[in-house]
């Protein structure tokens, strides 16, 4: 079985600071990961996936995430927060080569970015 | 190019009541897949359509029925409404149901059982 755990349900940070969201998996087999972001009434949207391959991974709107085997993470990342970043975000995995696209999510974390 | 629509995009219905929730998937896409997404939790996976037959299922109940049909859009049917379905449905399409393919989203349909 897969899991995931999203650290910290809310993340307040200022605009031009770090953004750090944590995202910690668990899977019987290699994982497939992903990150989405979800603005208010709104579905989901891609914003990176590591499969195989390179370890870190960089996506759209300047955010990368990091795959760590040994410890079991996936977080994300942006080295300046905008304002337009602030919305919920959502660390997903599927079970390597064993599943068909089935994803297993975390429970969110909300950024909010101050101006 | 029209991305994953849902329909309707709210809907307000009765305890014990059906409810059928529509999906057509980004153009080129052939599998759907259903999600429910509580407030303030993560989307959860129902079930998911290829070739017009569920091949997956999450912990769901029998309450919760789909369908695809041959021009790959899809609908979900929910019988017998509990106060707790009340959530948003989400519909994801992709290019066969290959591992690491990644899923589009639509914008939900949001469900309230009074």
């Amino acid at each position: 079985a897969q899991s995931v755990t999203q650290l910290g349900s809310h993340v307040s940070v200022s605009e031009g600071a770090l953004v750090l969201l944590r995202c910690n998996y668990s899977s019987s087999v290699p994982p497939y990961l992903f990150w989405y972001v979800q603005y208010p009434n709104q579905g989901l949207q891609l914003l990176l996936k590591y499969t195989t391959g390179a370890t870190l991974v960089k996506g759209i709107n300047g955010f990368e995430a990091e795959f760590k085997k040994s410890e079991t993470s996936f977080h994300l990342t942006k080295p300046s927060a905008h304002m337009s970043d602030a919305a919920e975000y959502f660390c997903a995995v599927t079970p390597g080569e064993t599943s068909g696209s089935r994803l297993t999510f975390g429970e969110g974390t909300q950024l909010t970015v101050n101006p | 190019d029209a991305g994953v629509t849902q329909s309707p995009t709210h809907l307000i219905k009765t305890r014990g009541q059906q409810v059928t929730l529509r999906c057509s998937p980004k153009s080129g896409h052939d599998t759907v897949s259903w999600y429910q997404q509580a407030l303030g939790q993560g989307p959860q996976f129902i079930f998911q359509y290829y070739e017009e037959e569920e091949r997956q299922r999450g912990n769901f109940p029998d309450r919760f029925s789909g369908h695809q049909f041959p021009n790959y859009s899809s609908e979900l049917n929910v019988n017998a409404l509990l106060l707790g379905d009340s959530a948003l449905y989400l519909c994801a399409s992709s290019l066969v149901p290959a591992v690491g393919t990644e899923a589009f989203f639509g914008q939900g349909t949001r469900l309230t059982v009074v």
